[in-house]
């Protein structure tokens, strides 16, 4: 069966390090995958796209990589901040490819 | 751009009433999705549109529950009747038309409580 796997527990950071977040699918061939984020009590905010035949995307402190090998997708948040901290979700285009399915998410606390 | 809008923000109710909630997507996009979210289930896609048209309703758990779209501007959630386990935070999303334009912007959402 399809599944999307990220981290459940919560990931702790120091501010001004890096954060690591992982999203594992199977029996998947996405199109191309997103990342959101969501803080508590609000809507998810996108953040990036990425197709399968990009290995690496970059927005500000934002860097996706995408391993259709691997079937992995890593979201790294570089100089991390307090603000940074949030419920992260990853998410993969269905047989539709407009419609979406979401990882459970990973919640990233960055300490001050 | 005023963003998603969805209405209730709560909504509280009794078991076996009629629940609907709206929301009114961004001006200029062709696409609305409707999801609900619990902390068990996580983030489900229930329903989508395009061009006011129900493409996919696969997600939409039992015939309890409805969705129209009237108009571009507009759509609507219905459970009649409701149950406790509906209970949850209901998002709409909407997205534009055209080659990449994949990312979907969500409203606030409404957070429902069946009791």
């Amino acid at each position: 069966s399809q599944k999307i796997e990220q981290n459940s527990e919560a990931l702790n950071i120091q501010e001004g390090k890096t954060a690591t977040l992982t999203c594992n699918y199977t029996n998947y061939s996405p199109a191309y995958l997103q990342w959101y984020r969501q803080d508590p009590g609000r809507g998810p905010v996108f953040l990036l796209l990425i197709r399968e035949n990009e290995k690496e995307k970059r927005k500000e402190r934002l860097k996706v990589t995408f391993d259709t090998t691997l079937k992995q997708s890593l979201f790294h948040i570089t100089a991390s901040q307090p603000a940074d901290s949030a419920t992260y979700l990853c998410a993969l285009d269905g047989t539709g490819r407009r419609a979406l399915t979401f990882g459970s998410g990973t919640r990233l606390q960055v300490q001050p | 751009d005023a963003g998603v809008i969805q209405s209730p923000r709560h909504e509280v109710t009794e078991m076996g009433q009629e629940v609907t909630l709206r929301c009114k997507p961004i001006s200029g996009h062709d696409y609305l999705f409707w999801y609900r979210q619990t902390m068990m289930r996580g983030l489900e896609l229930l329903i989508y549109f395009n061009n006011n048209v129900p493409i996919d309703d696969s997600g939409m758990p039992e015939d309890r529950f409805s969705a129209k779209m009237p108009n571009a501007s507009f759509s609507t959630l219905k459970i009649q009747p409701s149950e406790p386990r509906d209970s949850a935070v209901y998002f709409c999303a909407s997205s534009r038309r055209g080659q990449g334009a994949y990312e979907q912007y969500f409203g606030p959402g409404t957070r429902l409580t069946v009791t």
